[in-house]
């Protein structure tokens, strides 16, 4: 079946520098991304979103790419903060239906 | 100041017994997810409700099912727990079933064990 998916399960980066965190989906039909970011303990919480007819969005510190001829999403964080540790989830979206579908994710540690 | 509130936090049940978890939004949103989350794994959608019209995923076991009384209240009760059922429960809510412009708003979840 159609699934959004993660390359890299973990991530390890120094406090300061800049992550990077991918997604591949498969469903070309999909016209909207989401980012989440899910502390333990805690629900997903919205980052950033990016629709299909864009390839780039920024907010604080964030910024997603999305590159449709190949499928692929990523996340990127500039200097990241310990506060950044957490699991990251991309989720894609049809305009149709609501049903959000969630990749498998991945966790961010920050060394401080 | 907790928009999507989910109660309890932590459920623990016998294998078999009934339970029931409980979800409320101040947001007035229409529409109310539930999600079930395993260990290390990506949430999944068991069903939804936009407004009192209910949406099963093909997927979902018979052994969930959900209410949803008014526009703020949502409960999903697991008839039968098995062990393969302890997970996080995520509720989740948004304005419309269009989420290009209402993402989805999260609660804590409730995590259940099942003994």
């Amino acid at each position: 079946g159609e699934s959004v998916g993660l390359h890299l399960p973990t991530l390890s980066v120094q406090e300061g520098d800049n992550s990077i965190i991918n997604c591949a989906y498969s469903n070309s039909a999909s016209d909207y991304f989401i980012w989440y970011k899910q502390e333990s303990g805690k629900g997903p919480q919205f980052i950033i979103d990016i629709r299909s007819n864009m390839d780039k969005r920024q907010g604080q510190r964030v910024t997603v790419l999305l590159n449709k001829t190949v499928k692929h999403l990523s996340l990127q964080i500039a200097a990241t903060q310990p506060g950044d540790s957490a699991v990251y989830f991309c989720a894609e979206n049809k305009y149709q239906g609501g049903k959000l579908i969630f990749g498998q994710g991945t966790e961010l540690s920050v060394k401080p | 100041d907790a928009m999507v509130i989910q109660n309890p936090r932590y459920q623990v049940t016998q294998f078999g017994k009934p339970v029931t978890l409980s979800c409320s939004q101040t947001l007035n949103h229409n529409v109310m997810y539930w999600y079930q989350q395993k260990s290390s794994q990506a949430p999944k959608l068991l069903f939804h409700y936009y407004d009192k019209d209910f949406n099963n995923e093909a997927d979902t076991p018979d052994n969930f099912q959900s209410r949803r009384p008014n526009t703020s209240f949502c409960f999903l009760d697991i008839r039968s727990p098995g062990l393969g059922d302890a997970a996080m429960y995520l509720c989740a809510t948004s304005s419309t079933r269009e989420l290009l412009n209402s993402p989805l708003h999260f609660g804590n979840g409730t995590r259940l064990t099942v003994t």
